[in-house]
């Protein structure tokens, strides 16, 4: 296991097709976070799971962007009818469950950087 | 709303020189704060957190509770610290929907350590 692996790399696509990005977290993770990234801005939190329950979306995460984890293991984010604004690095991270109130460092995968023309 | 500011996005220093990134907070309870570094061509990693009061490849941060600050330090820099340098800021934020235990981010501080 040599951490949180995304694929693909890069994409590039035209307005309005639809892309899908998938994430496989460190084995023993249980927890998966889904970040956006775009020019000169830190990531930006847009969703996560525990197992495969999505527990949290942000305001970012409009209708068009979907997540799964279907079964607690690795995880799909599919947007659809895509449009320029959605051209960034899309992040994975993964982490074990919060505990003793201490929270879980995460893992960051390598990203999937996305050009929509 | 929480908020993570990094004031610097760009801090260029002499090796041996005293670095300080700078990073400030607003949260209204009790936030956990992490310092994440991206070093060339790699992923973002974690370099340390408050509550782990240590020092990581020579790099300390405090946090200031009053000043709702976590800045971090290295009182001598070498080559190897250049890198993008965020500071990040753990708590649940109400979003539309409920809470959320993702971190928020500053906007990053792009260190160079010159020769």
């Amino acid at each position: 296991d040599t951490g949180v692996s995304q694929d693909p790399r890069h994409k590039i696509t035209k307005r309005g097709q639809n892309v899908t990005f998938r994430c496989d977290p460190i084995s023993e993770h249980n927890r998966l976070y889904w970040y956006r990234q775009t020019l000169g801005q830190g990531p930006e939190f847009l969703t996560y799971f525990q197992n495969e329950a999505q527990l949290e979306k942000s305001r970012l995460l409009s209708d068009r962007f979907s997540a799964e984890r279907p079964k607690g293991s690795f995880s799909t984010l599919e947007i659809q009818r895509t449009e320029q604004g959605d051209s960034a690095m899309y992040l994975c991270a993964s982490s074990l469950r919060a505990s003793g109130g201490v929270w879980p460092e995460q893992f960051f995968g390598p990203g999937t950087r996305l050009t929509v023309l | 709303a929480q908020r993570v500011t990094q004031p610097e996005k760009l801090l260029s220093v002499f090796k041996g020189a005293p670095v300080e990134l700078k990073c400030n907070y607003s949260y209204s309870g009790s936030p956990e704060l992490f310092w994440y570094v991206q070093y060339s061509r790699q992923r973002l990693q974690l370099l340390l957190r408050h509550i782990s009061r240590e020092s990581i490849k020579g790099f300390t941060a405090d946090l200031n509770k009053g000043e709702t600050s976590f800045h971090l330090k290295k009182p001598f820099a070498q080559e190897e610290d250049s890198a993008m340098y965020y500071c990040a800021l753990s708590g649940r934020v109400a979003y539309s929907g409920g809470g959320a235990d993702g971190l928020t981010f500053g906007k990053g501080t792009h260190l160079i350590i010159q020769p």
